[in-house]
């Protein structure tokens, strides 16, 4: 597709369950980013991928908190033991190329509801 | 650390009508500033960015900002609002660097529009 694409687009988890969201970012786009957002604020970094690089999860909130990038194109964000506070949605984006003159392309997210 | 406010959180106005949202940031160097759209069940879109320039942008959909580097701001202006652009709108900063470790967004609370027809 020509846009970033999220799976699922809405996760129901129990609290203390796994969970692993997928961002399809747009093909050839070497960085890619994941967002949180909270009921009511804005999107807050987590986490920052250059091709399969990691190179800044300064935004992680804890050890919980996971993502992956091994080839380069597709990544997965895994929460493990999920509390109720990581309910939020989840936006991915990604950018032709790094550094802030290149535009990042959201997403439509993945909401997540930790019962 | 960088920071983002805009002052308000909800917004109602009617069709015709003048809008203006603040946006204030904090940072100690220079920044990229940009403004973000997000419609009823559609994903987040780039409505202007400033870089370098001219302090007065426009963007898509009559949509204008100016930058006012003395006041840290950069407020979104539009003269004639539609009902079309009921949305919510984020301010969002990132340093301007460019390097390896990516430029990532930092955001203000947002702002949510309503446009009466």
């Amino acid at each position: 597709g020509a846009g970033v694409s999220q799976s699922p687009r809405y996760k129901v988890a129990k609290r203390g369950q796994d969970v692993a969201l997928r961002c399809d970012p747009i093909s050839g786009h070497v960085s890619l980013f994941w967002y949180q957002q909270a009921l009511g604020q804005g999107p807050e970094f987590l986490t920052y991928f250059q091709n399969e690089a990691q190179l800044d999860k300064s935004g992680l909130p804890s050890d919980r908190f996971f993502a992956e990038r091994p080839e380069g194109s597709v990544s997965t964000l895994k929460i493990q033991r999920t509390q109720q506070e990581d309910s939020a949605v989840y936006l991915c984006a990604s950018s032709l190329a790094p550094g802030s003159y290149n535009e990042q392309f959201f997403g439509p997210g993945t909401r997540l509801t930790v019962l | 650390a960088q920071s983002v406010s805009q002052h308000n959180h909800h917004v109602i106005l009617s069709e015709a009508a003048s809008l203006e949202l603040g946006c204030n940031y904090s940072y100690g160097g220079t920044v990229n500033l940009f403004w973000y759209v997000q419609y009823p069940g559609q994903h987040l879109q780039l409505l202007l960015k400033y870089f370098s320039g001219d302090p007065l942008v426009k963007g898509i959909k009559g949509f204008e900002a100016e930058f006012i580097k003395s006041k840290f701001s950069f407020n979104l202006r539009k003269p004639s609002v539609q009902w079309s652009d009921t949305a919510e709108y984020f301010c969002a900063v990132t340093p301007d660097l460019f390097k390896a470790a990516g430029n990532k967004l930092t955001f203000g609370g947002g702002t949510r529009v309503l446009v009466k027809p």
